[in-house]
């Protein structure tokens, strides 16, 4: 079946830095795809949806400057957290939008 | 908000005894889908019903869909320890998958 593999599955980064997250559709071709931000105990917020060759669609209330997403290619979605704060510690989750498949998540700690 | 609610939030429950979970949505849909996740691990498709069915059954996963009350629950009979997660509803809503709060389901052994 489809598989999404995300990268990295847990990082810690000081504050001010920033730290890219990877979602590859493993065999399969992903013109699109959504990610997710998740605080603990929360259910999932979908932050925007990434289109190949286009730019990226983002829900209300999230800085498209501070989250860059890039779908440069079929296989390929990012998300940068830019200049990261500790507030942007959370758990991102990409899922391909015709499979319902989602990546395993990445754990972002900013200290 | 797009999310709908779910009850209860958490549920705590013995080994063999059954688990119902409650969902409700805003809008019209063609599909529900029900999702699990372990804490801190990403997100297990459990099942999809469809706008035009009631019920489906997937194991000892049952789901149940009625669109006028735009409500769904999920039942997980004879309930093991290893179904200890966090359980989700999701619907599509203008292309984009929306979740539910979810409910913590506990499973003491």
């Amino acid at each position: 079946g489809a598989v999404v593999s995300q990268h990295p599955s847990w990082v810690i980064c000081k504050s001010g830095t920033s730290v890219k997250i990877e979602c590859r559709s493993l065999d399969f071709q992903a013109t699109t795809m959504f990610w997710y931000r998740q605080f603990p105990k929360q259910s999932l917020m979908l932050m925007a949806t990434s289109n190949e060759g286009s730019k990226a669609t983002y829900e209300q209330g999230v800085e498209k400057d501070k989250f860059l997403i890039n779908h440069a290619s079929l296989t390929l979605s990012t998300l940068t957290v830019t200049s990261a704060h500790p507030e942007d510690s959370s758990f991102y989750i990409c899922s391909s939008t015709g499979s319902y498949t989602f990546g395993s998540g990445t754990r972002l700690t900013v200290v | 908000s797009q999310q709908g609610e779910e009850d209860p939030q958490a549920l705590s429950i013995q080994e063999g005894e059954n688990a119902t979970m409650n969902c409700s949505y805003k809008t019209s849909i063609n599909n529900l889908q029900w999702y699990r996740q372990n804490s801190g691990r990403g997100l297990v498709h459990l099942i999809l019903i469809r706008s035009n069915e009631r019920e489906k059954h997937s194991g000892r996963l049952r789901v149940t869909l009625d669109t006028s009350k735009k409500s769904s629950s999920l039942l997980i009979t004879a309930s093991r320890a290893a179904d200890t997660a966090s359980y989700f509803c999701a619907t599509v809503q203008g292309g984009k998958l929306i979740f539910g709060q979810g409910t913590e389901l506990s499973v003491k052994p």
